[in-house]
C-alpha cells in the first residue's frame, strides 16, 4: 500500500464549476499537508499549506485536512481554463538527519475547458 | 525574495556517460535543499538531502551522488549513467518551515 494515494484523473470539468481533489494517506507520522500545481514540464508550485484538521482558504482554493480519517481535499471555486494542471498533494515528515521530507501523491491531472 | 535555479533545463545522454547537474538559490542563507526525481506515473521521490555544506543524506541508494560545495549550491551526479536514471529531476529548498519551494527541473532522458 502507498503511503498517499491520489486519483490519477484525468479530471474535466466546464469552466466555473467547483473541483473537488482528494488524496487518502496512511503514515500518522505526518504532520504537515500541502498541495502543488504542476503545469506540463515545469517545476511544482506551491499553492496550499496546512497542519491542523479544518479548512484553509486562499482566494478560489480551500485545503481541507481531516486526520481522523487521513483524509484531505483541495477545492477549487469558479475554476478556469489557467487552472488546467496536474494537482499534487504532499505531506511532510521529519528527516532524522534534519529537515523534512515530502511525501507526494500521484498527482491529479485537471482540464478546465471553455 | 528567494529563487531558485536548475540547470539545463533538458538533458539528453548517452548511457555510461557522466551527469552534473547544478541547483543554486538565491535571497536566503543556509537553506535545507533537496534533490526529488519525478518518473512517468509515479509521484516525487526524495534521493537527497543536505542542512548545511558538505552534509549530504541520501534516502534511496542508487547511481547517483550530491555534494554541496557551498551553502546555496546544490550538485547531483553520476559517474556512469543507467537507462533507469531517466526522469525528471526537481531541486528543493526550504528553511525553518516545511514550505519546500522547487526549481523549475531538468528532464534528463538517458539514450
Amino acid at each position: 500500500q502507498k503511503e498517499v494515494e491520489q486519483d490519477p484523473g484525468p479530471l474535466s470539468v466546464p469552466e466555473g464549476a467547483i473541483v473537488s481533489l482528494n488524496c487518502t494517506y496512511s503514515n500518522s507520522a505526518f504532520q504537515y499537508f500541502m498541495w502543488y500545481r504542476q503545469y506540463s514540464r515545469k517545476g511544482p508550485e506551491l499553492l496550499m499549506y496546512t497542519y491542523s484538521s479544518g479548512n484553509k482558504e486562499d482566494g478560489r482554493f480551500t485545503a481541507q485536512v481531516d486526520k481522523s480519517s487521513k483524509y484531505i481535499s483541495l477545492f477549487i471555486r469558479d475554476s478556469q481554463p489557467s487552472d488546467s494542471a496536474t494537482y499534487l498533494c504532499a505531506m511532510s515528515s521529519i528527516l532524522t538527519g534534519g529537515g523534512n521530507k515530502l511525501t507526494f501523491g500521484t498527482g491529479t491531472q485537471l482540464k478546465v475547458e471553455l | 525574495s528567494q529563487t531558485i535555479h536548475q540547470w539545463p533545463a533538458t538533458l539528453v545522454q548517452p548511457v555510461g556517460s557522466p551527469l552534473s547537474l547544478e541547483c543554486t538559490v538565491e535571497g536566503t542563507s543556509n537553506p535545507n535543499l533537496y534533490w526529488y526525481r519525478q518518473a512517468a506515473g509515479r509521484g516525487l521521490q526524495l534521493l537527497f538531502y543536505s542542512v548545511g555544506i558538505g552534509q549530504i543524506s541520501s534516502e534511496v541508494p542508487q547511481n547517483l551522488s550530491a555534494s554541496r560545495p557551498q551553502d546555496r549550491q546544490f550538485i547531483l551526479s553520476s559517474k556512469k549513467l543507467l537507462l533507469s536514471d531517466s526522469g525528471f529531476y526537481l531541486c528543493a529548498w526550504e528553511q525553518g518551515s516545511t514550505e519546500a519551494f522547487f526549481g523549475q527541473g531538468t528532464r534528463l532522458t538517458v539514450v
